[in-house]
């Protein structure tokens, strides 16, 4: 299995841009999670799904984010506008059954 | 409320040497508890993971951790550390898992350094 794939793997873009972040889970696997990591932070959990219904947001820092799953093999997290304050590393995991989750490489993001 | 603490931020150690990376947890349940570690510019793989039994758990890269209860911890060790093994480390406690609920809480982490 090619595990948790995520795109893009970086991203630079302007204040106030819209930014979409991909994720495709692992096959199989019915519960989707999208973190953010930060040095200040550190890992935070924004929102999962589960058999692709969204679970709990309240990580979500405020509506300028959003995330949908429209199948079991593809989610989106968008920021729009973006700010500077945004910048971050962005994680998506999958698990089974919401037990171990699996995390991929991350979306670094720098809002300039 | 759900919170683990790792109080090391970095650690720095010989190769060779033994190593114990500490984590507390605060959780009302039974806790689902996990290790995770994060190389440079990667994701995060799991380590080991506590559920329930035996409460020494073996993972892999010859991490084990030992899960007490009395003490609301989950150290990880190792005996003999690479220097490969620099990176930074995670502990998660799961929260109500069996629920409704299935996020991980993540402590801050520690920053692992091997010296030659």
């Amino acid at each position: 299995d090619a595990g948790v794939i995520q795109s893009p793997r970086h991203e630079v873009t302007e204040m106030g841009q819209e930014v979409t972040l991909r994720c495709k889970p692992i096959s199989g696997h019915n519960s989707l999670f999208w973190y953010r990591q930060t040095m200040m932070r550190g890992l935070e959990l924004l929102i999962y799904f589960n058999n692709n219904v969204p679970i709990d947001d309240s990580g979500m820092p405020e509506d300028r984010f959003s995330a949908k799953m429209p199948n079991a093999s593809f989610s989106t997290l968008k920021i729009q506008p973006s700010e500077p304050r945004d910048s971050a590393v962005y994680f998506c995991a999958s698990s089974l059954s919401r037990v171990e989750q699996f995390f991929g490489p991350g979306t670094r993001l720098t809002v300039l | 409320a759900q919170s683990v603490t790792q109080p090391d931020i970095h650690i720095t150690v010989s190769e060779g040497a033994s190593l114990e990376l500490r984590c507390n947890y605060s959780y009302g349940a039974t806790p689902y508890l996990f290790w995770y570690v994060q190389s440079p510019g990667q994701g995060l793989q799991l380590l080991l993971k506590y559920f329930s039994g035996d409460t020494l758990v073996q993972g892999i890269k010859g991490f084990e951790a030992e899960f007490k209860r009395s003490q609301s911890s989950f150290n990880l060790r190792k005996p003999s550390v690479h220097w490969s093994d620099a990176a930074e480390y995670f502990c998660a406690v799961g929260a109500g898992y069996g629920g409704s609920q299935g996020n991980l809480i993540f402590g801050k982490g520690t920053k692992l350094s091997v010296k030659p």
